[in-house]
C-alpha cells in the first residue's frame, strides 16, 4: 500500500492549459514537500508546506497543504513546454510510523506540455 | 558549493562484481542521506546520517549494502556482490537540520546497470 497516492499517475495537455495534481494519504504528516524531477536527474525541491491550509505561490505554481495535513496539491497555470516533467510529492513527520529522518515520496505525476 | 554532487553518473557493472558510490553534500549541511529509486517509483529511502553517524538504516538496506560517512562530510555507499535487481538510480541527498530541517536536497543520482 504506497503511503502518499499520486494522480493522475499521467498527463498529456497542452500548452497554455491550466492543471491540478494532487497527493493523498490517510496519515497526518508534518511537512510535506513537492519536487519536479527530469529524466536522468535527481528531484529539485520545489516548496514546502508545513501548516494546515497552507498556500504557496511560485510564480505559474500554487500549492496547498490540506487542512488536516493529510492531502496537498500543485495546481499551474497556463502550462509551459518547460514544466514537463515528473513531479513528486514527499513527507514526513507522520503519524505512519516512520522516522523523523527521511522522505516517504509518491510515485509522482508526469506531466507532458506539449507546444 | 553549488549543491549535493554524486560519482559516477553511470556505473554498468557485471552481476557479483562489488560497486562504490560518492556523494559529496552541500557544505554546511550536517544530514546527509541515501535514496533508491527504480522505473516508475518515487524514491526509497535507504539510510541516512547526521555528521558521521548513521542514525537509521530501512530494510531495503541488505546486508550487501553498506554505507559510511567517515568525517561526516562526504559519504560512500558500496553494494557487494551485486545482483540484477539492484539496477537502479542511487540518490543522494543533504539537509541541515536547524531551520527547516525536512527539506533535502538532492544530487543528480548515479545510475547502476547490472548486466
Amino acid at each position: 500500500t504506497q503511503l502518499l497516492e499520486q494522480s493522475p499517475q499521467f498527463l498529456s495537455i497542452q500548452e497554455g492549459e491550466n492543471l491540478t495534481v494532487y497527493c493523498n494519504s490517510s496519515s497526518v504528516f508534518s511537512s510535506l514537500q513537492w519536487y519536479r524531477q527530469e529524466p536522468g536527474e535527481g528531484p529539485v525541491l520545489l516548496v514546502t508546506v508545513v501548516t494546515g491550509g497552507e498556500v504557496k505561490k511560485l510564480k505559474r505554481l500554487t500549492f496547498q497543504f490540506g487542512d488536516a495535513r493529510k492531502d496537498s496539491s500543485l495546481h499551474i497555470t497556463a502550462a509551459q513546454p518547460g514544466d514537463t516533467g515528473l513531479y513528486l510529492c514527499a513527507a514526513t513527520g507522520g503519524n505512519y510510523g516512520g522516522s523523523q529522518g527521511n522522505l516517504i515520496f509518491g510515485k509522482g505525476t508526469k506531466l507532458s506540455v506539449k507546444p | 558549493d553549488t549543491g549535493v554532487s554524486q560519482n559516477p553518473r553511470h556505473k554498468i557493472t557485471k552481476r557479483g562484481q562489488n560497486v562504490t558510490f560518492r556523494c559529496d553534500p552541500i557544505s554546511e549541511h550536517n544530514r546527509l542521506y541515501w535514496y533508491r529509486q527504480t522505473l516508475g517509483q518515487g524514491p526509497e529511502f535507504l539510510t541516512y546520517f547526521q555528521n558521521e553517524a548513521q542514525l537509521e538504516k530501512s530494510r531495503l538496506l541488505s546486508d550487501r549494502f553498506s554505507a559510511e560517512r567517515p568525517k561526516g562530510s562526504f559519504s560512500t555507499l558500496e553494494i557487494q556482490r551485486t545482483e540484477q535487481g539492484d539496477s537502479a538510480m542511487y540518490l543522494c541527498a543533504s539537509s541541515f537540520r536547524g531551520t527547516v530541517s525536512y527539506e533535502q536536497y538532492f544530487g543528480p543520482g548515479t545510475r547502476l546497470t547490472v548486466t
